[in-house]
This record gives structure tokens, C-alpha cells and sequence, in this order.
């Protein structure tokens, strides 16, 4: 098992460019999700979701939109880069339930000049 | 929704001592507290999680303890090595949603 996926690892943009990171899992979990890490912030939940066609909104969703069709893959799109979305983002997965571990990628280093 | 904070932010051990950090939560429907260990450029990775039922847990040289009255967990590394430095995450999850929620983490340095 490859676990959880992302790239790029690292991207650089500009203001208003747009671009989507990738994400995906091999493990077959139901619940996906998008975390955003900032220094002395945490992890912040951008979007997350519970199967292919349900997404919902988590602490800091604006400016970022996301989509399930496939149980596997959970796209992360920037429409319109801006300065504050420079940060290290993150994607999880896990079984769907309280008790369920989530699993972390590697992350992808976004800087938006 | 819920509020987890975490605390020391920095905490300088020397090799062989105890470390404790500390987290407290706002949601009293919250049922699982995991604890999360990062290395410099990766993921975080599960290293201990206590569910709401149980009061302590021990795996090795780490426990965790949880007193739901106070609403507070921590997480002990006893006989510290150098290779326990890393930021650690808590971390709770169960009410509202399916959500995890993470305190701010703690950058842990073993001095050897």
C-alpha cells in the first residue's frame, strides 16, 4: 500500500493563479479530509468528506474548493491564489467513525508571492 | 465547535528525563483524543490515542491519561531519547461531526 498520496510537494504561485493539489488513498477509507499547517496555528480542517459525492465545509474553507468522485482521489482547488494561502497543506484519510486513525500524507509546501 | 489547546509550546528535556504535555478541550461530547508525532518534513503520524471510556493508557514509554471531569489529557514519554524530538500534536474528535480537532502543537527537543 502506497497509503496517502499528495503532489506536488512543493509549488510556488502568484496572486490569483489558480491550481489544485492532489490527493489519494489506497486503503479504501471513507472519510478524506484537507488540513492547512501555519506556524503556532496547528492543524486547521480547510474541507473534509465522508464518502465519493458528500464534501462539508471545516474551520477555514474560504477561498478553497473541493470535490469526492471517487473514493480514492480528494482534489484540493485554489481558485484565485492569495499571499494567505502560503502555508504546508496536508491531506488525511481514515476508516469513517470516531475511533479511526487518521493516516497523513506527506504534504505539499504552497508559497503564493 | 470544539477548542483544543495544547500546552507547553517548546519543551527542552535532557536524554532520560520525563516530558509531559498537556491538552484541554471544550466539547464535552469530544470521545477521542489521539496523539499525533511529526518529523521535520512529514506528515504527522499516530503515535497513542485514548478513547473516552478508558482513564489511561501505556504503550512502551508513552502514556496518555484523560480526566473528562476537567476535560483535560496529557501525554507522558518517560527515559527520553533523542529521536522522541519532533513536534507533537493532541487532538479530539467524536462530537459534533466527524471533525478532528488539533491543539497548536509542541516542538520537544532531547538534549543528549
Amino acid at each position: 500500500n502506497a497509503g496517502v498520496t499528495q503532489t506536488p510537494k512543493f509549488q510556488v504561485l502568484k496572486t490569483g493563479q489558480s491550481m489544485t493539489l492532489q490527493c489519494a488513498q489506497d486503503m479504501n477509507h471513507e472519510y478524506m479530509s484537507w488540513y492547512r499547517q501555519d506556524p503556532g496555528m496547528g492543524l486547521r480542517l480547510i474541507h473534509y468528506s465522508v464518502g465519493a459525492g458528500i464534501t462539508d465545509q471545516g474551520e477555514v474553507p474560504n477561498g478553497y474548493n473541493v470535490s469526492r468522485s471517487t473514493t480514492e482521489d480528494f482534489p484540493l482547488r485554489l481558485l484565485s491564489a492569495a499571499p494567505s494561502q502560503t502555508s504546508v497543506y496536508f491531506c488525511a484519510s481514515s476508516y469513517e467513525g470516531s475511533y479511526n486513525e487518521q493516516f497523513f500524507g506527506p504534504g505539499t509546501r504552497l508559497t503564493v508571492l | 465547535g470544539e477548542n483544543v489547546e495544547q500546552h507547553p509550546s517548546t519543551l527542552s528535556v535532557q536524554e532520560g528525563d520525563s516530558a509531559v504535555i498537556k491538552c484541554t478541550y471544550s466539547d464535552s461530547a469530544s470521545n477521542y483524543f489521539p496523539w499525533y508525532k511529526q518529523e521535520l518534513g512529514k506528515g504527522p503520524q499516530l503515535i497513542i490515542d485514548i478513547r473516552s471510556n478508558v482513564g489511561e493508557k501505556k504503550d512502551q514509554r508513552i502514556a496518555v491519561t484523560l480526566n473528562k471531569t476537567a476535560k483535560h489529557f496529557s501525554l507522558h514519554i518517560t527515559e527520553t531519547q533523542p529521536e522522541d524530538s519532533a513536534v507533537y500534536f493532541c487532538a479530539a474528535s467524536g462530537g459534533t461531526g466527524n471533525q478532528f480537532y488539533f491543539g497548536t502543537g509542541t516542538s520537544l527537543t532531547v538534549i543528549p
